[in-house]
């Protein structure tokens, strides 16, 4: 089981749009979407953010979307805010009821 | 309100064994599949095993397989992961999250440390 692959780090400024890719196989994210991100400030539990590729739970801004297209998944903050800075992870079901994370991106905002 | 509860972190030696627990309220634990995830410090997320509703359906990661055992007791509302033949890159946070829609984990426990070390 390879974690789904995510860029380490990414960058932008307040008021920007930044987008965190998030890659795994035709067996996880390709086949099902059941794709979840997740935000977790230091020293807190993660922050479910988008289930089901692009479904936000009450209560997230609008300005956190998700898609996907083959077996890449992406997450797009728009109007960045200062609070946005934190660790953003992927996950995919990927079959035989196993679930599967990605190595997280760490969000600057400049 | 969704409380998850976890307990029974604490410091093994490589080769032993340890329990952890979850205590739950605020849903219908029943209904409900449940997940361990851990976290090295200052590392990555990581699935390590999940079991479904009724039990029937569980999954583990393959650095856990055969080591690690998670069951649920629907009377007391708990979900716990037992532990055997510890290495030292098991240790981690271990945070039990609840099943959501599109295996989504929408609710986590706080989480309690393992720490295999000699």
């Amino acid at each position: 089981q390879s974690a789904l692959t995510q860029p380490p780090s990414a960058s932008g400024s307040p008021g920007q749009s930044v987008t965190i890719s998030c890659t795994g196989t035709r067996s996880d994210v390709g086949r099902y979407n059941d794709l979840s991100w997740y935000q977790q400030h230091p020293s807190e539990v993660p922050k479910l953010i988008i289930y089901g590729v692009n479904r936000r739970p009450s209560g997230v801004p609008d300005r956190f979307s998700g898609s996907k297209s083959g077996n890449a998944a992406s997450l797009t903050i728009s109007g960045l805010q200062v609070e946005d800075e934190a660790d953003y992870y992927c996950s995919s079901y990927a079959g035989n009821d196993k679930l599967i994370f990605g190595g997280g991106t760490r969000l600057t905002v400049l | 309100e969704v409380r998850l509860v976890e307990s029974g972190g604490g410091l093994v030696q490589p080769g032993g064994s340890l329990g952890l627990s979850c205590a739950t309220s605020g849903f219908n634990f029943g209904d409900t599949g449940m997940t361990w995830v851990r976290q090295a410090p200052g590392k990555g997320l990581q699935w390590v095993s999940g079991i479904s509703y009724n039990g029937r359906a569980i999954g583990y990661a393959d650095s856990v397989k055969g080591r690690f055992t998670i069951s649920r007791d629907d009377s007391k509302n708990i979900v716990y992961l037992y532990m055997h033949d510890l290495r030292v890159d098991d240790t981690a946070f271990y945070f039990c999250a609840r099943d959501g829609p599109a295996w989504s984990r929408p609710d986590w426990g706080q989480g309690t440390l393992v720490t295999v070390s000699s």
